[in-house]
């Protein structure tokens, strides 16, 4: 079975241009997370969606970020435009549970965003 | 105070012997715990979850609770080279939906030396 999938692995973007980041869940994994780690800092929550609806985006840092799941299948966070300060690594995760109890997420490889 | 913290280490331990990696979190009601482990470039790897006081093991690994002091620990005995890696603690802040975020520690790097 296919793991997390996120595209791409790497994206250097100069600072103001746009970039878009996807990210394929486990199939059937109605939770679909996204996270972010900043140089020298914890992994932080950005979003949750469940299906196609976003059930937590309390972690979004700013209307520069927008995330959808069309479909309730993949998922894109686009940063338009970006800023130096959103350099870091974009973790993806799923899990199959809708919120009961101490579910599994499994995380993707991260996409490593360098805005210069 | 971060609502997860842990020692970054590295925290260096001899091939054979008991690695000790600790957490503490600030939320009382936060009810499920977990220990990830990340290789370098890698995603993280869940290895252990914990949502009641006491111990569970799991192979070499034993994750330990204490709500009441609102401590969480990871025990790998007979520490292998390759368990070298920058263990994660994780915080999920109760049931439901709208709580399902995990919050993260810093995470501690450990070294197992041969």
């Amino acid at each position: 079975e296919a793991g997390v999938t996120q595209f791409p692995s790497h994206s250097v973007i100069e600072k103001g241009q746009t970039v878009t980041l996807r990210c394929d869940p486990i199939s059937g994994h109605d939770n679909l997370y996204w996270y972010r780690r900043v140089m020298g800092k914890e992994i932080k929550f950005l979003l949750h969606f469940v299906k196609e609806s976003k059930q937590d985006e309390s972690g979004m840092p700013n209307n520069r970020f927008l995330a959808e799941r069309t479909g309730g299948t993949y998922s894109t966070l686009k940063v338009q435009p970006a800023e130096l300060e959103d350099s870091g690594v974009y973790f993806c995760a799923s899990s199959p549970d809708p919120g009961q109890g101490a579910s599994e997420a499994f995380f993707g490889q991260g996409t490593r965003l360098t805005v210069v | 105070q971060k609502e997860v913290e842990q020692n970054s280490g590295p925290l260096s331990v001899p091939e054979g012997a008991i690695a000790s990696l600790n957490c503490t979190y600030s939320d009382r009601g936060s009810q499920s715990f977990f220990w990830y482990r990340q290789y370098s470039g890698k995603s993280p790897e869940l290895i252990m979850f914990i949502y009641s006081n006491g111990d569970k093991e799991d192979g070499r690994f034993t994750a330990q609770l204490n709500k009441a002091s609102q401590y969480v620990s990871l025990l790998i005995r007979d520490s292998q080279p390759s368990d070298s890696a920058t263990y994660l603690c994780a915080v999920k802040a109760g049931y439901g939906g709208a709580t399902n975020k995990l919050i993260f520690g810093t995470g501690t790097l450990l070294a197992v030396q041969p």
